[in-house]
């Protein structure tokens, strides 16, 4: 058990809905990292969150948006879903220290299929 | 961030030593190598890291050759638990808000009785 939790961990859906993706990061951690992987797509990052503040972004798309709240949870928003949306989406988070290294941990991801 | 090659697939035999083989000859001289590993789609988890010095903790060691261009993971025993997909990445040490991670395609080994 990594300390991440993610709800839920399966979702199935249709075109053109929006979902959200919930991520609790290990206690203490302050970054938030989002990844998604796909059968052809691998492991993708997507965006970071860092005490609240978005800092990294990656291959995420206009549909898709995230936030991080005061206590520290994330939310993934994932809009007008297409059949390629489908995919495993997981949450990360670390301490992040800077000028130090730091592991990331995963939660267990949620499964989101789009019929 | 710098590329790195690794194999596509491994097999080893249970109770033998997996040696898992990366290449990274565009590292730069403060990017760490890192290893996480994926067992079936579970949350890839942490393995070990490494600047040049080789490392060792309770799940593997890891090999950095002296010019850092390549490295290795060492399973000492690998069991049948150890079947995943392995993934090697360098990257730098934290921004002062931590820094996301780019996985390659990843080894995936498989551990056979």
């Amino acid at each position: 058990d990594s300390g991440v939790t993610q709800t839920p961990k399966h979702l199935i859906t249709a075109t053109g809905q929006r979902v959200t993706l919930r991520c609790s990061p290990r206690s203490g951690d302050l970054s938030v990292y989002w990844y998604q992987q796909s059968l052809d797509q691998g492991l993708q990052f997507l965006i970071q969150y860092y005490n609240g503040e978005e800092r990294a972004k990656g291959n995420i798309l206009e549909r898709f948006s995230a936030q991080q709240f005061p206590d520290l949870h994330s939310e993934l928003n994932l809009s007008s879903l297409e059949l390629g949306d489908s995919a495993l989406y997981f949450c990360a988070s670390s301490v992040a220290s800077r000028g130090r290294i730091s592991e990331q941990f995963f939660g267990p991801g949620t499964r989101l299929t789009v019929l | 961030d710098a590329k790195t090659t690794q194999p596509t697939s491994m097999d080893c035999a249970e109770g033998r030593a997996a040696n898992l083989p990366c290449n990274h000859s565009t590292i730069s001289g403060n990017e760490y190598v890192y290893w996480y590993r994926q067992i079936h789609s579970q949350g890839p988890q942490y393995i070990i890291h490494g600047l040049k010095n080789n490392e060792t903790n309770e799940m593997a060691s890891l090999i950095i050759t002296e010019d850092r261009k390549s490295s290795t993971l060492i399973l000492p025993h690998a069991t049948l638990r150890d079947t995943a997909v392995y993934y090697c990445i360098v990257r730098p040490p934290d921004n002062n808000a931590g820094n996301m991670l780019t996985f390659g395609g990843g080894t995936r080994l498989m551990v056979k009785p």
